[in-house]
């Protein structure tokens, strides 16, 4: 089955410090890798996509490569601001179908100034 | 930016009162979904929709019902509120003319109280 698994939270940092969070995944077929942020009372939004393996999805200073040989898709980050404080989800949409988005169970990230 | 609205944003109400959640897109999208998410927790695809006249249930077993009658109208229907229903309801679109790996848009959701 498609399946995704990300790190738990609260995962709390300090100002400027790296971030990383894992995301693996299990698909039946070649799927498309996303990372969707929440913001506090926002709704969420799509932060950054691979579609391809090797290929490196990037947004305001996060990044992400789709391995496929690991199944992996962790989101970095090299200097984490206050701002990024918010809930981030892995998803991923099926190989052999494209509507459906399966989630991870999100990861809380807390940036401490 | 995506143009994705839903009202009320935040509802209160009594067991066993009927209530719809409205969402509304204005990109022509043909797909729509419905979330249920307990805030910050993992979504639940409830309902999704390929274009009007087509509605179809997701994995998590819901007692709402939704219509497409028109491209940038989704409601979601509770027929009789339960305190179970409590959480928040978060409407998306997306264009399936997108390349693969098309983007979901999300509302700023709906949080519901059943008392």
């Amino acid at each position: 089955g498609n399946s995704v698994t990300q790190m738990e939270g609260p995962v709390t940092l300090s100002e400027e410090a790296f971030l990383t969070i894992n995301c693996t995944y299990t698909a039946t077929g070649y799927p498309s890798l996303f990372w969707y942020v929440q913001y506090p009372g926002e709704g969420l939004q799509l932060l950054l996509k691979a579609t391809k393996a090797d290929d490196k999805g990037s947004n305001k200073g996060f990044e992400a490569t789709y391995r496929k040989e690991t199944t992996s898709f962790h989101l970095e980050k090299g200097s984490v601001q206050v701002s990024d404080s918010a809930v981030y989800f892995c998803a991923l949409t099926p190989g052999d179908s494209n509507y459906q988005l399966i989630w991870g169970a999100g990861t809380k990230l807390i940036i401490k100034p | 930016e995506a143009d994705i609205y839903q009202t009320p944003r935040y509802l209160v109400i009594g067991t066993g009162k009927k209530i719809t959640l409205e969402c509304s897109q204005t990109m022509g999208h043909d797909k729509m979904y419905w979330y249920q998410q307990d805030p910050g927790m993992e979504l639940h695809l409830i309902h999704y929709s390929y274009g009007v006249n087509s509605t179809e249930k997701g994995d998590l077993s819901s007692e709402s019902t939704v219509s497409r009658i028109r491209t940038e109208h989704f409601p979601l229907t509770l027929e009789s509120a339960r305190p179970s229903h409590t959480s928040q309801y978060l409407c998306a679109s997306s264009d399936p003319r997108g390349t693969r790996g098309e983007t979901q848009y999300f509302g700023p959701g709906t949080r519901l109280l059943v008392l």
